[in-house]
């Protein structure tokens, strides 16, 4: 079965960069999507096919993919950026997987 | 407003059956793949089951297969999702979502409930 790996947390201060990784096996050869999602919501869609942005969605969050790393990265990282991102795949043995999320705290 | 709704959690006991709805607004789920995905408590994000537009295809996770029937009712616009024989590890929050591009899947989801809490226990 396919998987996909992320960090447990990581750590930005307002006004920074964070960067979320995801990673798996040939990743880059797969669409990744990425969700956030905070205390108490439901998931929302804030980046798909690697590294477009739904309508809504700040020009801040900007997603890349290639080899086996896939990154999210929130520019100028605001307090309200703060809460759980998942990436996603489809796999043609597992149809979709889900990381296992990344807390991001902004300190 | 494009959005679903879902319905139909609650207690049950192991063994048990429910049977969740996700209504569906502003859009036709007969053109989109639909899917369930569940959230245990503290836990991340498992994608479930899905269904294509026109009901022909069903996919499941392994942990499901054989308990959990995923089904659509084009007319009520719904997609509903019955389990049967529950386990304590189904107890979740349940969440239904739209595959966002029409009659295509292998994608990402791009409407999603509010969601929907089952908790089995004895």
């Amino acid at each position: 079965s396919y998987e996909l790996t992320q960090p447990p947390s990581v750590s930005v201060s307002p006004g920074q960069t964070a960067s979320i990784t995801c990673s798996g096996d040939q990743l880059g050869n797969k669409y990744v999507s990425w969700y956030q999602q905070k205390p108490g919501q439901s998931p929302m869609l804030v980046i798909s096919e690697d590294m477009k942005r739904p309508s809504g969605i700040p020009e801040r969050f900007s997603g890349s993919n290639s080899g086996n790393t896939a990154t999210l990265t929130i520019s100028g990282t605001q307090a309200m950026d703060e809460a759980d991102y998942y990436c996603q795949v489809w796999d043609s043995s597992t149809f979709y997987v889900f990381g296992a999320g990344t807390k991001v705290i902004v300190l | 407003e494009v959005q679903v709704v879902e319905s139909g959690g609650g207690l049950v006991q192991p063994g048990g059956s429910l049977r969740l709805s996700c209504a569906a607004s502003g859009f036709s789920v007969s053109n989109y793949w639909m899917t369930w995905v569940r959230q245990a408590p503290g836990k991340g994000l498992e994608w479930t089951a899905n269904i294509k537009y026109d009901g022909s295809d069903k996919n499941y996770v392994d942990s499901v297969k054989g308990r959990f029937t995923i089904s659509r009712d084009n007319a009520k616009n719904s997609v509903i999702l019955q389990m049967d024989s529950l386990r304590v590890e189904d107890t979740a929050v349940y969440y239904c979502a739209r595959e966002k591009v029409p009659m295509i899947t292998a994608d990402a989801f791009d409407i999603w409930g509010q969601g929907t809490m089952v908790t089995v226990s004895s």
